[in-house]
């Protein structure tokens, strides 16, 4: 079964300082994941997707994040959080290519202090 | 394109009320989903549709039903409401749901329901 998991809830570090948003993922085939920003009150927007093209993904807002298929992780980095990085990170795989079905992690997060 | 649009954006009921969350999309795209997001759980997917008169149920469907009779149009009904559905609704599609691991989901701005 497809699962994941985000280990942190929560991320505090200052503006300027690198982030690193930890995402663990179970799936019985090669699978498609995703990272999801949500900033208050506002929907979710797409940073970056892995689709087995290249491990290292690059996204939007300098944000990045590596496919490492032997420790099932898809961790997510950024090497300067900004002030308006402050969100909740949602890490996401992608159990179905039939339905397009998503499981979502629990989120994390992230706090930036100035 | 408008994207996905949601209504409305707040909605408090009483406890056996029902209500027709409306969810629209204007990119001609075949899949679309309903989650819900409750705090510390992330998003859980309620019912998804692959294509117009066809759905199915996803994660959490109990007391929810959808239809999909356009292409455009995913409702989702709540026949008698509960505390246990007040949540954040968020509606999502996506160009293809089969055959594709590919595609992006649009997220729309998501409906904030209270049940007293």
């Amino acid at each position: 079964a497809q699962s994941v998991t985000q280990l942190d809830s929560h991320v505090s570090v200052s503006e300027g300082t690198p982030v690193l948003l930890r995402c663990n993922y179970s799936s019985s085939y090669s699978p498609s994941l995703f990272w999801y920003v949500q900033h208050p009150n506002k929907g979710l927007q797409l940073l970056l997707k892995y689709t087995s093209a290249a491990t290292l993904v690059k996204g939007i807002n300098g944000f990045e994040a590596e496919f490492k298929k032997s420790e099932t992780s898809f961790h997510l980095t950024k090497p300067s959080a900004h002030m308006s990085d402050a969100a909740e990170y949602f890490c996401v795989v992608r159990i179905s290519s039939n339905t397009g079905k998503l499981i979502f992690g629990q989120g994390t997060t992230l706090q930036v202090k100035p | 394109n408008a994207g996905v649009t949601q209504t409305p954006k707040f909605q408090v009921l009483k406890t056996g009320q029902s209500m027709t969350l409306q969810c629209a999309q204007d990119m001609n795209h075949e899949y679309m989903s309903w989650y819900r997001q409750d705090p510390g759980m992330g998003l859980r997917l309620i019912h998804y549709s692959v294509g117009a008169g066809i759905t199915d149920q996803g994660e959490v469907p109990n007391g929810y039903n959808v239809s999909r009779s356009t292409t455009e149009d995913f409702p989702l009904r709540l026949l008698s409401a509960a505390p246990s559905q007040t949540s954040v609704y968020f509606c999502a599609s996506s160009l293809r749901g089969r055959g594709s691991n590919t595609d992006t989901q649009y997220f729309g701005p998501g409906t904030r329901l209270t049940v007293l």
